[in-house]
């Protein structure tokens, strides 16, 4: 089934951790993006990727980084997790003109501790 | 800066009820686009639909309806006859033409009951 996947489902970790959320999708969009949602803010952006080998900054890049290696991955990084950043993380995929809608992934749940 | 104000934190309505949610959106830009998505209690998102500046004709699906006023820069959503299965979170969305981000506002938590 065609679509976008993203792993960990869940994950609970330590603050000053590590942390890299996955994201593939297979409909071959140029466009990629990253939202945390949280209560009573809706979706922000984190990072967006136009085509492969380009990103940049959303509303809310701090404390995070991505790469756009390929086409289909779309990875995010938090280099030291603090409890701010518990939230759930959205990946997203669309066509490159902005007409077209966004599809999301199933999102991922993290606690940071 | 564009921005979207989504005014109703929650609703609740009786099953059959029509209810309307509330979307009002600033953006500088001419050109722009709005959308609706659902997330139900399951946590994915569903896109709903997608409507550029242009066109205000209201749209009707089923029971969804939308009716977009850009005089008072604002797109609502009125589901007639609503069901349990409606109960989810809504989200008024705005894009630029130009433009990689999609400006959500807070969400509408709608609830159904029987």
């Amino acid at each position: 089934i065609a679509g976008i996947t993203q792993a960990p489902t869940s994950q609970i970790l330590a603050a000053g951790r590590r942390m890299t959320l996955r994201c593939t999708q297979d409909m071959r969009h140029n466009a990629m993006y990253w939202y945390r949602q949280d209560l009573g803010l809706g979706l922000r952006l984190i990072h967006y990727s136009n085509t492969a080998g380009t990103t940049g900054k959303g509303e809310v890049p701090d404390g995070y980084s991505v790469s756009r290696a390929n086409t289909d991955d779309f990875p995010l990084t938090l280099a030291s997790a603090v409890p701010s950043q518990t939230s759930v993380y959205f990946c997203a995929s669309s066509d490159s003109s902005s007409i077209y809608e966004q599809f999301f992934g199933p999102g991922t749940r993290l606690t940071v501790l | 800066a564009q921005k979207v104000t989504q005014a109703q934190t929650e609703i609740s309505v009786v099953e059959k009820e029509d209810v309307t949610l509330d979307c009002v959106y600033e953006t500088r830009d001419t050109t722009y686009y709005l959308f609706w998505y659902k997330q139900p209690p399951s946590g994915e998102l569903v896109f709903l639909i997608r409507r550029n500046s242009f066109d205000e004709q209201n749209e009707i699906s089923g029971r969804y309806s939308w009716n977009f006023q850009k005089s008072t820069s604002s797109f609502n959503f009125t589901i007639t006859a609503s069901q349990v299965v409606d109960s989810a979170v809504y989200f008024c969305a705005l894009r630029a033409l130009y433009g990689n981000k999609l400006v959500f506002g807070a969400g509408t938590i709608l609830r159904v009951k029987s």
